[in-house]
């Protein structure tokens, strides 16, 4: 069974930048099928798609947060990453990495609360 | 890229059906099959429901059911349970140039 897992700090200061990996077990993050996505959910808001790539390194961003976050994959240790930099209040979310295809997120990790706070 | 437009909140006693809508635009959910539907329950992740439309993944009672009509996509539950009570998402894929998703803003589904 696919299974996902994000890790990072929870509380980030403003302008800093927050980093989090997600580690998959239980299947090949090289999958020839499917992207690898993550996903934010500000508290008591909706979700926000911020970006997703492919094992060979393409990447999809959402515009508006395009000049702000990096998405990288280290396939040798089944991992993906997101870097969001200058960060304000609005980027506290509960971050999720989920694996894609088609546009569709059928894999989710629990979830990480990121805290943007002094 | 603004948000896809689904209504705040819809309700049903148990056995009746509802339909949800998701809005979008022809540059969304009107261009392409990819729209897809997920179940929240409270502090958890979300679930995939339908994707590209119509399709359940495995493991998805068939009282769920998906379609789209333009630039608005559907999501009906028929034969309502308390089980299904929980807040619901549409998403889409958007921009042929600056291929991305597009998420809807939620609707809270009340089981009467």
């Amino acid at each position: 069974q696919l299974q996902l897992q994000e890790s990072g700090p929870g509380l980030v200061k403003p302008s800093e930048t927050l980093s989090l990996t997600c580690t998959v077990s239980g299947g090949s993050i090289s999958s020839s099928s499917h992207y690898w996505g993550w996903i934010r959910q500000p508290p008591g808001k909706g979700l926000e798609w911020i970006g997703s790539i492919y094992y060979t390194g393409d990447i999809y961003n959402k515009p508006s947060l395009k000049s702000r976050v990096t998405i990288s994959v280290d396939t040798s240790n089944n991992q993906f990453s997101l870097t969001l930099n200058s960060v304000t209040a609005a980027d506290t979310a509960v971050y999720y990495c989920a694996r894609e295809f088609n546009s569709s997120a059928d894999y989710w990790g629990p979830g990480t609360l990121v805290t943007v706070s002094s | 890229q603004s948000a896809l437009t689904q209504p705040p909140s819809a309700s049903g006693s148990p056995g009746q059906s509802v339909t949800i809508s998701c809005t979008g635009t022809s540059s969304d959910v009107g261009g392409y099959k990819f729209v897809s539907w997920y179940q929240q329950r409270p502090g958890k992740a979300p679930k995939l429901m339908i994707y590209e439309v119509t399709k359940r993944p495995s493991g998805v009672p068939d009282r769920f059911s998906g379609s789209k009509s333009g630039i608005t996509a559907s999501l009906t539950v028929s034969g309502l349970q308390a089980e299904d009570e929980a807040d619901y998402y549409c998403s889409s894929h958007a921009g042929s140039n600056n291929p991305h998703v597009l998420f809807g803003g939620g609707t809270k589904l009340t089981v009467l």
